[in-house]
């Protein structure tokens, strides 16, 4: 079945501790990104990838890093998480850079306290 | 001003009814306009997307583009209670690297 996940579903973590949400897709997709949706802001790109070792700056990506080393994963780094990070992630892909045609994961609530 | 605006509604509708959605965007290079539809606890799946203005229809569903004043719609005909959901609409300058996506209107389809 092609499909995007995401793990963890759920975190709950404090200020400061670094943690990394993963995302893995297996429909051979060159272009992935992450978002976050907030009530009334919507869905706001943080990161993408054209492809390995490709990655780009989206609408809001301070705080946050990404990495592409290989095609299938593009995980999501926060290295001192705080509570405006709190938020629902997305990561998604789709092919090539057809980013119209994104195929979304089942998102990842994280609650930093 | 936001790039993409939509009313969030929540919009509530009796099964059957037709169902208009709309979003207006200020950029005038956008260029492809995309329909997602995401389910409570989901993540947003794609609807129908079309390229500059005109229409597409997609069985019960038509995406409207009017690009000389902005302004997106979808339609949904003979409206179903399995068609409850955030519906988000989204533009694409056709670079290919990033979506801007408006914030969704709540739809719901009562018996």
């Amino acid at each position: 079945e092609a499909q995007v996940t995401q793990n963890p579903r759920y975190l709950i973590t404090v200020t400061g501790k670094k943690l990394t949400v993963t995302c893995s897709q297996n429909m051979n997709h060159e272009y992935m990104s992450w978002y976050r949706q907030d009530p009334g802001l919507g869905l706001r790109q943080i990161y993408y990838s054209m492809n390995v070792e490709v990655t780009d700056k989206g609408d809001v990506p301070e705080g946050y890093k990404v990495s592409r080393k290989e095609k299938r994963n593009f995980p999501l780094i926060l290295e001192s998480p705080s509570p405006n990070q709190t938020s629902l992630y997305f990561c998604a892909s789709s092919y090539k850079s057809w980013a119209y045609e994104q195929y979304f994961g089942p998102g990842t609530r994280l609650t930093v306290t | 001003q936001k790039e993409v605006e939509q009313d969030p509604g929540p919009l509530s509708v009796p099964e059957g009814a037709i169902v208009s959605l709309n979003c207006t965007y200020s950029n005038s290079a956008f260029q492809y306009f995309m329909w997602y539809r995401q389910y409570s606890r989901k993540g947003p799946e794609l609807l129908m997307y079309t390229y500059s203005s005109g229409n597409k229809e997609d069985g019960r569903f038509t995406a409207q583009v009017d690009k000389s004043s902005k302004y997106i719609s979808l339609f949904i005909r003979d409206s179903q209670p399995s068609d409850s959901a955030t519906y988000l609409c989204a533009t694409e300058t056709g670079g290919g690297n990033k979506l801007t996506f408006g914030t969704g209107t709540q739809l719901k389809v009562e018996l």
